[in-house]
């Protein structure tokens, strides 16, 4: 099973910062990558899909990058309605999620 | 609009087989491409994978869990059951059904609301 590692597992910035995620896959996923926002007491929703493409409707503020093994999920310019945590999940083989980025504002 | 919605019991016993079915509108799982996806959180975790079905009725599994999983599918309801055998406490989790479409390769973009499952005597 591929495994997904998440850092950090927590962070806590200010409104209008740059935040930025990464994640690394245990082997080669090329971009086979997606991330998901999850709001407390909500279901997740998809941001980002192949490490760098924007879903339909998600504001540009959000962005991905990477392939291979390792990826980066960046929030610039950080708003209050942005605090959730946040997963990358693989599908080159079945399907993984990381541990989970809880982002809090300060 | 495409929408889904899971329902099944709130509370089960250790040993108990769960059923929660997965209804869903504004799509087919008749429709090439198509497909539902079965995840789960237990309380303050990750999420977990757990099973996936397709429009061609194939179906794909957890490899830790697959002995104790069975999906299927009735497209004329517009549903998706996902049955899971022996459960204990350490499935206590919110369970969420999704769609994989055929706008993305293989992204989970819509989800339904989740449904809680406590398993306890």
């Amino acid at each position: 099973d591929i495994q997904m590692t998440q850092s950090p597992s927590s962070l806590s910035a200010s409104v209008g910062d740059r935040v930025t995620i990464t994640c690394q896959a245990s082997q080669d996923i090329s971009n086979y990558l997606n991330w998901y926002q999850q709001k407390p007491g909500k279901a997740p929703k998809l941001l980002i899909h192949d490490a760098s493409n924007l879903a339909t409707g998600v504001p540009s503020r959000f962005s991905g990058s990477g392939s291979g093994t390792d990826f980066t999920f960046t929030i610039n310019s950080l708003q209050p309605e942005d605090i959730a945590t946040y997963y990358c999940q693989q599908f080159d083989d079945s399907y993984s999620f990381g541990q989970g980025t809880k982002l809090e504002i300060k | 609009q495409v929408t889904l919605k899971e329902s099944g019991p709130a509370l089960v016993k250790p040993t108990q087989t769960l059923t929660l079915t997965c209804t869903f509108s504004g799509f087919s799982l008749n429709t090439i491409g198509m497909r539902v996806t079965w995840i789960r959180q237990p309380p303050g975790k990750a999420l977990d994978w757990l099973a996936r079905i397709d429009w061609d009725d194939d179906k794909f599994y957890s490899t830790s869990l697959k002995t104790r999983l069975t999906i299927s599918k009735d497209t004329s309801k517009n549903q998706v059951v996902l049955t899971m055998t022996n459960m204990n406490p350490l499935d206590t989790a919110t369970y969420y059904c999704a769609r994989i479409g055929s706008d993305y390769d293989d992204a989970f973009d819509i989800w339904g609301q989740g449904t809680k499952v406590t398993v306890s005597s």
